[in-house]
Formats: structure tokens, C-alpha cells, sequence
């Protein structure tokens, strides 16, 4: 168990919908990563947040939004969906930026959303 | 659990056997380069890191090379067990302000008894 906790596990929506998910960092990281695994892309950088200050951005749609929360929780947007954005959503955590093995990223068990 | 992807590279060992899984990575600049191990259904967790700095890092039952002059980087795995079955990825990073990690595609080994 990382200590980064995701809602939902699962989540089936249809095609135009919009859905949130959520999560909660480890206690005491200050950051927050998002990150997309598709079949075909693998595990691809969507944003990054920083004590409730965007930080990084990487292939984000604009129908995707995100936004980190006074507590630290984390939110992803997703708007107008379609079939393709079908994939596991995994939210990081990290005390900083990541980059140290005493300031690694952890990962959460992810959300697996799938568009009918 | 979930499958993380019908087309990756797999490397097949039997229990006991040293694995070494490869990895060539991207960008000349980057300094920072992390191996995680993805286990079906779970999120990708930490193994090893190393610095550009460095050549070789030392773990318990793993060791990390990086070779920077043809960009690549290599995980092995003394004495595979079945609970090592997993997908390994490589990651990559710049050490500056903003940089993040980029991931490999990753590449599935099954550990048979």
C-alpha cells in the first residue's frame, strides 16, 4: 500500500459525459501527479500539482481539467468524453518534485474508466 | 487484474535466473532515471534510481547501469523470484524545476517456478 488512496476503482460512463476523480496524496506530500495508461500509449504525464499550485503540464486535453485542494486532495476533470479516453488513471504523490530517492513518486492502485 | 498492455517486450525466466531488462531512453539531457515495477492491478511502485552521475547503483537484488553514451540504461534482477513477475518501466527526468518523468513503454516479465 503507497498511502495515496484513488475513488473510484472503476467508473463506466457513456460518450459526452463528464466525470471527477479523486485523491488523496500520502501525508505529507505536497505534490500531485496525474498520469493516463492506455493499451497504445502507455503511461503518459497529464499534470502536476504543487501545494495547490500547477506546476508542470504534459499531454492534457483541454477537456481535461485538474485542481488540488487547501488539504491536498486532488481532482481530474473529465469532460466531453469519448471511447478513446477509455484507460487507468493513476494519481502520484511526492513530497516535492520527485526527484530523489528520498522524495520518490508514489503511486495510487489507480482508476480504470471505461466510455461506452 | 488489469492488463497494462497486449504488446510489450517480455522476457520469460525461470525461477533462480538473473533477469536483465533494457531500456534505451530519449532525451541526451536528462540526469535522473527511475525503474518501477507495475503489478497487475496495482499502480507502478519504485525499485531503484540513479543520477546521471553515475554508472551503476546497487539495490537489494537489483542493479540499475546507466551508459550514457548510446542513451541506455538496464535492470537486472539476481535470482528472480515469481512474486518479480511484473511489467518494468524506465523513467526519466531533467533535475530542473519543472521537468517530470517520461515513461518507456515497458517490458513484462514472467517468472516460471
Amino acid at each position: 500500500d503507497s498511502g495515496v488512496t484513488q475513488t473510484p476503482k472503476h467508473l463506466i460512463t457513456a460518450t459526452g459525459q463528464r466525470v471527477t476523480l479523486r485523491c488523496s496524496p500520502r501525508s505529507g506530500d505536497l505534490s500531485v501527479y496525474w498520469y493516463q495508461q492506455s493499451l497504445d500509449q502507455g503511461l503518459q504525464f497529464l499534470i502536476q500539482y504543487y501545494n495547490g499550485e500547477e506546476r508542470a503540464k504534459g499531454n492534457i486535453l483541454e477537456r481535461f481539467s485538474a485542481q488540488q485542494f487547501p488539504d491536498l486532495h486532488s481532482e481530474l476533470n473529465l469532460s466531453s468524453l469519448e471511447l478513446g479516453d477509455s484507460a487507468l488513471y493513476f494519481c502520484a504523490s511526492s513530497v516535492e518534485f520527485g526527484r530523489a530517492s528520498t522524495d520518490t513518486q508514489y503511486f495510487g492502485p489507480g482508476t480504470r474508466l471505461t466510455v461506452l | 487484474g488489469e492488463s497494462v498492455g497486449l504488446h510489450l517486450p517480455t522476457l520469460s525466466v525461470q525461477e533462480g535466473d538473473n533477469s536483465i531488462i533494457n531500456c534505451a531512453y530519449s532525451n541526451s539531457a536528462s540526469d535522473y532515471f527511475i525503474w518501477y515495477k507495475q503489478e497487475s492491478g496495482k499502480g507502478p511502485q519504485f525499485i531503484i534510481d540513479i543520477r546521471s552521475n553515475m554508472d551503476k547503483r546497487q539495490g537489494q537484488r537489483v542493479t540499475v547501469l546507466l551508459n550514457k553514451t548510446v542513451k541506455h540504461l538496464s535492470l537486472q534482477i539476481a535470482a528472480t523470484q515469481p512474486g518479480d513477475s511484473a511489467v518494468y518501466f524506465c523513467a526519466e527526468s531533467l533535475n530542473s524545476g519543472y521537468s517530470t518523468l517520461t515513461f518507456g513503454k515497458g517490458t513484462m516479465l514472467l517468472v516460471s517456478p
